[in-house]
């Protein structure tokens, strides 16, 4: 089974700087099977990004990622108020389907 | 656009079976998606169980295979949930969401029930 270690754990950051979260997997991961989602309290996760680098519908182009083998980010340009959140990367392995979420990272107010 | 709605019990006793509904509005639940559950105990991340098609082939976590049933009732466009011997490590919030087309992602989430396993 795949591992995803995300880091740091937290991150304190101000509105307006830019955010950048690591994703390392243990073993390759193809990017198109590398996705990231946004949870803020009391919510569902919700999809940012899949294929490592696209964005899903209707999420501001402020967010982007990257990456590819073992080692994924994603950043965040001109943090807004509402980006302050806990963000989990997510992984896919076909034989047999199994999906694996890092731990998360919580991107807080400083 | 796709609305998904989980129900069920919030409070299973220990070695009971945990069992939930997700009833899905806006969108066929026969139409050409995976149907999936995901956990999250309090405080802590996101885990996997499982998904199901619309024509009732499956696919679990193998760390939960052994306990889990999912099943599709398309007359109703709703899949549901039965986790059998459950302990207080099973206490979490369930969502159910739809696996994405042509990318294993989850583009569509419920808002999530807590279910709490205690006596």
């Amino acid at each position: 089974e795949i591992v995803l270690t995300q880091s740091p754990g937290t991150l304190s950051l101000s509105p307006g700087e830019r955010a950048t979260l690591s994703c390392r997997a243990s073993q390759s991961v193809s990017s198109s099977y590398l996705a990231w989602y946004q949870q803020k309290p009391g919510q569902a996760p919700r999809l940012l990004i899949y294929g490592a680098s696209s964005r899903a519908t209707g999420i501001p182009d402020r967010f982007s990622g990257s990456g590819s083998g073992t080692d994924f980010t994603l950043t965040i340009s001109g943090l807004e108020p509402e980006d302050f959140a806990v963000y989990y990367c997510q992984q896919y392995g076909s034989s047999p389907p199994m999906y694996t979420f890092g731990q998360g990272t919580k991107l807080e107010i400083k | 656009q796709a609305q998904l709605q989980e129900s069920g019990p919030g409070l299973v006793k220990p070695s009971d079976t945990l069992s939930l509904t997700c009833a899905v509005s806006g969108y066929s639940i026969s139409s050409s998606n995976y149907w999936g559950w995901i956990r999250q105990p309090p405080g802590k991340g996101l885990e996997w169980i499982g998904y199901i098609y619309y024509s009732g082939s499956t696919y679990y976590n193998p760390s939960l295979k052994s306990r889990v049933t999912m099943s599709v009732d398309t007359s109703k466009n709703q899949f549901s949930l039965k986790l059998s011997s459950v302990t207080a490590v099973d206490t979490a919030v369930y969502y159910c969401a739809r696996k994405g087309s042509g990318y294993p992602i989850f583009d569509y989430w419920g808002q999530g029930t807590l279910v709490t396993v205690s006596s």
